[in-house]
């Protein structure tokens, strides 16, 4: 079966570095993507990789190793409002999202 | 600016009744929609697939005569939930792909159901 794997939960301290891992196994690869998500509300788009290596977008940034199955996104700087949740997905053969159950960052003072 | 519209945002029925919402693509032609449901500390889970003009395509498991969804235009599918019961209350959101580079998915805002 298909399956996305990521930390159910992490804690990290303002102004700090952060990396959340995703690892997954899919029918296929056609790109991954980082989403924040707020409590209650719908995913944003963050990041896409679809080569291998490291995308960067001002303090975000998303590493791929599609050899490995494996992606992180560092998030630099932390700011209170980095608390939330962050989902990997990965779009399979057959251009579907595969959507890993999130990562809750919880950005302590 | 938002790109898909998604109504209402909350919504809290009685048992037995329908439930109809709606998502809009705003900047684009969708001809392709897609519903997904969130339980509380969960992935986000495809219900169906939804196709204009056709029938949606419904994973395994989700209840076409209990879901039931129409994209009659380019900019508009509805799912309604019908005869909904307690555990039926969930987070649904609506989400369009747009064909560009990323093929990103864009989402509307999401419909917190509560069925009481």
């Amino acid at each position: 079966g298909q399956n996305i794997d990521q930390p159910t939960e992490m804690t990290a301290t303002e102004g700090a570095i952060v990396q959340i891992n995703c690892t997954y196994q899919t029918s296929g690869f056609n790109g991954l993507f980082w989403y924040q998500q707020h409590a209650g509300e719908a995913p944003t788009f963050l990041s896409y990789n679809v080569l291998d290596g490291l995308e960067e977008k001002g303090r975000f940034s998303s590493f791929l190793s599609r050899s490995k199955g494996y992606s992180y996104l560092l998030l630099k700087e932390l700011q209170m409002k980095d608390s939330a949740s962050y989902l990997c997905a990965v779009r399979d053969s057959n251009y579907q999202l595969i959507w890993g159950a999130g990562t809750k960052l919880i950005i302590k003072p | 600016g938002a790109v898909v519209s998604q109504h209402p945002s909350r919504v809290i029925c009685k048992s037995g009744t329908s439930v109809k919402i709606e998502c809009r693509s705003l900047d684009f032609q969708a001809t392709t929609m897609f519903w997904y449901r969130q339980f509380p500390k969960q992935s986000l889970m495809l219900m169906a697939t939804s196709n204009e003009g056709s029938k949606a395509t419904y994973e395994q498991g989700v209840e076409k005569d209990k879901f039931l969804i129409n994209h009659a235009s380019l900019t508009l599918s509805t799912l309604t939930v019908t005869s909904a019961h307690p555990e039926d209350s969930s987070f649904y959101i609506c989400s369009v792909a747009y064909e560009g580079r990323i093929t990103e998915a864009f989402f509307g805002q999401g419909t917190r159901l509560t069925v009481v």
